[in-house]
């Protein structure tokens, strides 16, 4: 069985640009979450999409965006890039919420 | 007060030794644990469940105190392979219903040969 995979492995954007990542879940598992991990720090909450929809966001400015598609793969945009958003950013999913999440690999941005 | 807390060391351990974490969380109404590990610039990956009798897997001993709002780790017979950060990882719920997984930031492990 797959795992979550997630795409692109490394970004480079400049100050101020979008960046659109991408997470395919495991198949039957129909919520995606999203995460951020800055250097040295612990896993911040980006955001919940279940069935299509997002069910909860965290603390993070408008900027920070995303959908989930019918076949519940996801994306993650980021816009008008600044330097602090550089980090590790870790999709993951989960069969039910009750359940421990699976992540993928994650997408290392790089905001210069 | 911190939704998930841990102590986050370094726990610098000799091969062979017995050690234990702990964790508090804040939110009464949670209803799903766990711990997961996470090594260097890698994706953290479920290391097992907490439930509320306990729970063995090989070396591994989790404990739920839900009386106290803390959750425990034993790592016994550690080997230079657990050498890693454990994160605590509690369901948050919230009024609008469950918040989804929120993850302590970790206590990390060294075990020294």
């Amino acid at each position: 069985e797959a795992g979550v995979t997630q795409s692109p492995t490394h970004l480079i954007k400049t100050r101020g640009q979008q960046a659109t990542l991408r997470c395919s879940p495991i198949s039957g598992h129909t919520s995606v979450y999203w995460y951020q991990q800055a250097l040295g720090l612990g896993l911040q909450f980006l955001l919940w999409y279940d069935e299509g929809e997002e069910r909860n966001r965290g603390n993070f400015p408008p900027r920070f965006s995303g959908r989930q598609f019918p076949n519940y793969s996801s994306e993650l945009n980021v816009n008008a890039l600044e330097l602090e958003d550089s980090a590790l950013y870790l999709c993951a999913s989960s069969p039910d919420y009750n359940y421990g999440y699976t992540f993928g690999s994650g997408t290392r941005l790089t905001v210069v | 007060r911190k939704e998930v807390e841990q102590d986050p060391g370094p726990f610098n351990v000799p091969e062979g030794a017995t050690v234990a974490f702990n964790c508090t969380y804040s939110n009464s109404a949670s209803q799903s644990f766990f711990w997961y590990r996470q090594d260097c610039r890698k994706e953290p990956k479920l290391l097992m469940s907490v439930y509320s009798s306990g729970n063995e897997d090989g070396r591994f001993t989790a404990q739920l105190n839900r009386a106290s709002q803390y959750i425990s780790l034993l790592i016994r017979d550690s080997k230079l392979s657990d050498s890693a950060t454990y994160l605590c990882v509690v369901n948050m719920y919230s009024g609008g219903g469950a918040d989804g997984l929120t993850f302590g930031k970790g206590t990390h492990l060294i075990i020294q040969p």
